[in-house]
């Protein structure tokens, strides 16, 4: 079974550029999110998609990202205008359903630099 | 709030060794449990996934528990291997899917 694809895996621009990721969920997976890993921390929740709707977007900053998931299958996380402390690891996941018997399975990332 | 804490941030040992890892937290209403691992420039890889009516997992050398009443969680490793270096992070489902998670602790097995 393929994994959680994501692109590119690195990523280096000056702040206030524009930069998008992609995502690419276990086939059959109806629920996606995005995290925001920092370097010494544990992921950050971003957004959380079911199928092509928005279940959790609380602690996504909505000045600067935005996020879509317009068939229910990949997703793209963008950040436009980007900051230093924009810096960081961006992790997609995906899970079988939204509920609490499900594990999340993640990707490998895209590291994130911008100077 | 939930707070999730991991503490040592970092461990060293030497190959062979059982050792336990600590995962720490403030409200018990959790849904469940799960600790991953993530190895250096990776995503994270899913070890233990412990529900909220259970009391321990295991899989392998692997056995985490859970103990709501008293906020904590080990996950503890048999016979330490240097493949077993990576970060440990534990994540509290807090209902709908959603996860809060630690800032980890990085293992090193010395050879």
């Amino acid at each position: 079974e393929a994994g959680v694809a994501q692109s590119p895996r690195y990523k280096i621009i000056e702040k206030r550029q524009s930069v998008a990721f992609w995502c690419n969920p276990i086939s059959g997976h109806a629920t996606l999110y995005w995290y925001q890993q920092i370097l010494g921390q544990g992921p950050k929740l971003l957004i959380q998609f079911q199928n092509n709707g928005v279940v959790d977007d609380s602690q996504l900053p909505k000045d600067r990202f935005s996020a879509e998931r317009l068939k229910g299958v990949d997703s793209t996380l963008k950040i436009q205008p980007a900051k230093l402390e924009d810096s960081a690891v961006y992790l997609c996941a995906s899970s079988l359903a939204t509920g609490d018997l499900y594990e999340q399975y993640f990707g490998p990332g895209t590291r994130l630099t911008v100077t | 709030k939930q707070e999730v804490t991991q503490i040592p941030a970092a461990l060293s040992v030497p190959e062979g060794e059982n050792l336990v890892l600590n995962c720490s937290f403030t409200d018990s209403a959790i849904y469940n449990l799960q600790w991953f691992r993530q190895d250096p420039g990776k995503g994270l890889t899913s070890l233990l996934l412990i529900q909220s009516s259970q009391r321990e997992q295991t899989s392998g050398r692997l056995n985490a528990s859970l103990d709501k009443s008293s906020g904590r969680s080990t996950l503890y490793i048999a016979a330490s291997q240097p493949g077993d270096s990576a970060t440990y992070l534990c994540a509290l489902g807090l209902g709908a899917g959603k996860s809060t998670f630690g800032d980890g602790t990085t293992l090193t097995v010395k050879p």
